[in-house]
């Protein structure tokens, strides 16, 4: 079967960094996506990783290693509105999204 | 920019009531999906299209129908309202499924079945 695996709920402080990882076994790949979803509010875009290593995005970063079927998702200078649940997603074989559960970070002052 | 709208926002139906929850986006997609999210499990895909005319079963369309007689809409419907079809539910487009076009979701639509 297909899965991903993300930690449930991660709690950090304001001005520091996490780090979100997302573990994925599926057939095929062909992308992985992070989105990010507030409570209550539709999911939004962060970045898409295809081929191996670090992407940023001003204060957002995503790596890739197809090898191990490993991703994460790197936020640093954490803000209050960075609170929200952090989806992973990845494109399999047939180009259909398998999403996993959401990563719910808790921003502390 | 309006770009993916669901409507209605909320609806409470009583067991066995049918609905059809509908979906428009303004972006010229070809590719629309509506998915289905509960606690502690993924976006869970329950129909989809990819193009005008065409509709295909995902991963648990049991309970649901749907139809795309227009490019920029999608509608699903719920057939006999069931419980366990409580749900927030999501549209999304999307312009293709290659390469890093993200799908673009609504503001979804919170549904109980009483």
């Amino acid at each position: 079967g297909q899965n991903i695996d993300q930690p449930t709920e991660m709690t950090a402080t304001e001005g520091a960094i996490v780090q979100i990882n997302c573990t994925y076994q599926t057939s095929g790949f062909n992308g992985l996506f992070w989105y990010q979803q507030h409570a209550g509010e539709a999911p939004t875009f962060l970045s898409y990783n295809v081929l191996d290593g670090l992407e940023e995005k001003g204060r957002f970063s995503s790596f890739l290693s197809r090898s191990k079927g490993y991703s994460y998702l790197l936020l640093k200078e954490l803000q209050m509105k960075d609170s929200a649940s952090y989806l992973c997603a990845v494109v399999d074989s047939n180009y259909q999204l398998i999403w996993g559960a959401g990563t719910k970070l808790i921003i502390k002052p | 920019n309006a770009g993916v709208t669901q409507t209605p926002k909320f609806r409470v139906l009583k067991t066995g009531q049918s609905m059809t929850l509908l979906c428009a986006q303004d972006m010229n997609h070809e590719y629309m999906y509506w998915y289905r999210q509960d606690p502690g499990m993924g976006l869970r895909l329950i129909h989809y299209s990819v193009g005008e005319g065409t509709t295909a079963k995902g991963e648990v369309p049991d309970g649901y129908n749907v139809s795309r007689l227009k490019k920029q809409n999608f509608l699903l419907g719920l057939e006999s309202a069931a419980p366990s079809q409580t749900s927030v539910y999501f549209c999304a487009s999307s312009p293709t499924v290659e390469g890093n076009q993200p799908q673009h979701f609504g503001d979804g639509t919170r549904l109980s079945i009483l």
